[in-house]
């Protein structure tokens, strides 16, 4: 089952926050972060690690709440480059594979 | 590093068609990943292997194989394609799982449209 995000999409002006919510139905072992431009390949962005390690962007921030299977990218003060679908890659215990979500496209205007 | 190759980078085929997309890194990752990306479903893995000679399937496997010979190539082949398989194509690779660092790197993408 793929896991859920929200919101689907959002408009920001520029200097605004953002929070883009994932959901998965399983247990989880990390959290993976990706962002594509459109038009192009998804950009990693960052890993939420059991634990509360985390590796990855100096400018946008994530949580990972284990037990309620959900994790949040928190973007903070938005810039324009920050436009574009995001995704979130939930691994689960003893799974090799890494499946993503529907995405948030973000768009920020000026 | 020349970093995820992939070809061709648009193809358009006739329904009932076959071909194989090509898929090559050349950063030794033992994990690599084929998904399709459509409008609204986000990416939907089709097919994985975590090294030479092992596959497996993804969430959306019918109608395509795989296989991994080599460490560096990770073809996608359409047995028959059909219209329901115009999408854009896209292969990762990552470092084993089990790495703290475990980022996927993907390719440009195939755009495959059949009629």
């Amino acid at each position: 089952q793929q896991p859920v995000q929200s919101p689907q999409a959002v408009i920001l002006r520029e200097g605004e926050d953002a929070v883009i919510n994932c959901s998965s139905s399983k247990a989880l072992y990390s959290v993976h972060w990706y962002r594509q431009k459109h038009g192009e390949a998804p950009v990693f962005l960052m890993i939420l690690l059991k634990g509360g390690e985390q590796k990855g962007h100096e400018k946008i921030s994530a949580s990972f709440n284990e037990k309620k299977q959900q994790s949040s990218l928190y973007l903070t003060a938005s810039q324009l480059s920050y436009s574009g679908t995001y995704f979130c890659g939930p691994r689960d215990f003893g799974n090799e594979k890494l499946t993503f979500g529907t995405g948030t496209r973000l768009t920020i205007i000026p | 590093n020349a970093g995820v190759t992939q070809t061709p980078k648009f193809q358009v085929l006739k329904t009932g068609q076959s071909m194989t997309l090509q898929c090559a890194q050349d950063m030794n990752h033992e994990y690599m990943s084929w998904y399709r990306q459509d409008p609204g479903m986000g990416l939907r893995l089709i097919h994985y292997s975590v090294g030479a000679g092992i596959t497996d399937q993804g969430e959306v496997p019918n109608g395509y194989n795989v296989s991994r010979s080599t460490t560096e190539d990770f073809p996608l082949r359409l047995l028959s394609a059909a219209p329901s398989q115009t999408s854009v194509y896209f292969c990762a690779s990552s470092r084993e799982p089990g790495h703290t660092t475990y980022e996927q790197y993907f390719g440009p993408g195939t755009r495959l449209t059949v009629t």
